[in-house]
């Protein structure tokens, strides 16, 4: 059965660089990868998206290697409002068609310390 | 400002009442979505809407139903509530196609507890 994971936790402090990488071993061919943030009593929000190499925007970059099959998160210098819930999103393969079924990770709860 | 909201931040319910669960969105989006959040679970697709009086099962369907009469609107119908319904319910909507290119823009949540 196809997988999206992602770790549970991760901890890191102020001034660190976090990499929180997603597991997708059965991405669709055709789609993008997409990660969003939580903050607590919030939804989640969208933070970046790529579909291969690398992709950097003003909050963070994603690392994707050429087989698609994982990509990675970077904060680069986090702080403490960094501190919450990275969710990957990817199309899993469904019915053999090249665009598949919408399927998140159980998220990553980041905590930045002092 | 886009904009997602949902009709409660809280509420309580006992087993077996029925439940309504409202999602209005302004941006004129063609897909709406309603997500379950559970500790450790993550996001879990519950039902999915690519236009008006159409519908998708998800991931996890059962249990609950949907209504959507107008484009704005997407409703979350829990029939018949029991106490493992209780979660955070998440609304978003996004603009057509299936691709997670779509940005799915997200209410603020519904957190409900069925005693």
């Amino acid at each position: 059965l196809a997988k999206t994971t992602q770790p549970i936790s991760m901890d890191s402090y102020e001034g660190q660089e976090v990499n929180i990488t997603c597991s997708h071993n059965n991405i669709a061919t055709n789609d993008y990868i997409t990660w969003y943030q939580q903050f607590p009593s919030q939804g989640p929000r969208f933070i970046i998206q790529g579909y291969k190499t690398k992709v950097t925007n003003e909050v963070a970059s994603l690392f994707i290697p050429a087989d698609r099959k994982s990509s990675t998160l970077s904060l680069p210098r986090v702080s403490l409002s960094d501190t919450a819930v990275y969710y990957c999103l990817v199309a899993v393969n469904a019915g053999g068609t090249s665009y598949g079924k919408l399927t998140f990770g159980q998220g990553t709860i980041l905590t930045v310390h002092p | 400002d886009v904009k997602v909201t949902q009709s409660s931040r809280y509420l309580v319910k006992r087993t077996g009442e029925k439940v309504f669960l409202e999602c209005v969105q302004d941006m004129d989006h063609e897909n709406m979505f309603w997500y379950r959040q559970d500790p450790g679970l993550g996001l879990r697709l519950i039902y999915f809407s690519y236009d008006v009086k159409m519908k998708e099962k998800g991931d996890i369907p059962e249990g609950y139903s949907v209504s959507r009469e107008k484009k704005e609107r997407f409703s979350l119908i829990l029939e018949s509530a029991s106490t493992n319904q209780t979660s955070m319910y998440l609304c978003a909507s996004s603009s057509s196609g299936t691709s997670v290119r779509n940005e799915q823009f997200f209410g603020p949540g519904t957190r409900l507890t069925v005693l």
